[in-house]
């Protein structure tokens, strides 16, 4: 079936360490995303790609790194830099259809990082 | 910028009676929106979403939202909660440049 898959589900990290969570799509989707979710609060936009090599910060991108080398996968890595790592992270996809409007969002299940 | 407002943290209804969650919003332009449920730790499900057309959109699992330009809102509703539809849900604007905007959720309870 076609989707999202997400790895790991649940990511335990020392602070000073960096983690990459895998993000990967076999929806033929030009545009992907990804987003943090802390209790009590929206999604927030870490990093989005529209088209392969290119890719824009979001909203909270400090502390976070993507890259775009291929269509299906966009692996975000949480750098050392970022201060408070600990929270769900969410990696979405969106087709196009026919114009730059309409499409939704694919979500993936997600990963878990703890920072101990 | 835009953005979402769901007024309500939390919506409780009986099982069998309808329900509605609340969203406005601010984007310049014309607004595409969307709805969202979430189950615990796993990924979002798309609901419905408006473009243009018809103000009363019909999306999975019964759900239905009615666009109204005028008050700027979005609102989900259903006409007879299922327990199953306990979850939290999300609503979303997008504009032209890809981006989108989320509220900060509404959870509904819906109860026996």
């Amino acid at each position: 079936d076609g989707g999202i898959t997400q790895s790991p589900k649940y990511l335990f990290r020392k602070e000073g360490q960096n983690v990459t969570l895998s993000c990967e799509q076999n929806l033929n989707h030009d545009a992907m995303y990804w987003y943090r979710q802390d209790p009590g609060q929206g999604l927030r936009l870490i990093y989005y790609s529209q088209i392969v090599n290119d890719f824009q910060k979001g909203d909270i991108a400090e502390g976070y790194s993507v890259s775009r080398e291929k269509k299906e996968s966009f692996p975000l890595t949480v750098t050392s830099a970022q201060k408070n790592p600990t929270a769900f992270y969410l990696c979405a996809s969106r087709g196009w259809e026919g114009g730059p409007i309409a499409g939704e969002l694919f979500f993936g299940e997600g990963s878990r990082l703890t920072v101990l | 910028a835009q953005s979402v407002a769901q007024p309500e943290d939390q919506v409780n209804v009986a099982e069998g009676n309808p329900l509605t969650v609340k969203c406005t919003y601010s984007v310049s332009g014309n607004p595409y929106l969307f709805w969202y449920v979430q189950y615990p730790n796993r990924g979002l499900q798309f609901l419905l979403k408006y473009i243009t057309g018809d103000n009363l959109v019909k999306g999975s699992y019964g759900f239905e939202a009615e666009f109204n330009k005028s008050q700027t809102s979005f609102h989900l509703k259903k006409p007879s909660a299922l327990v199953s539809d306990s979850a939290l849900y999300f609503c979303a604007v997008r504009d032209v440049r890809s981006k989108s905007t989320f509220g900060d959720g509404t959870t509904l309870t819906v109860k026996p």
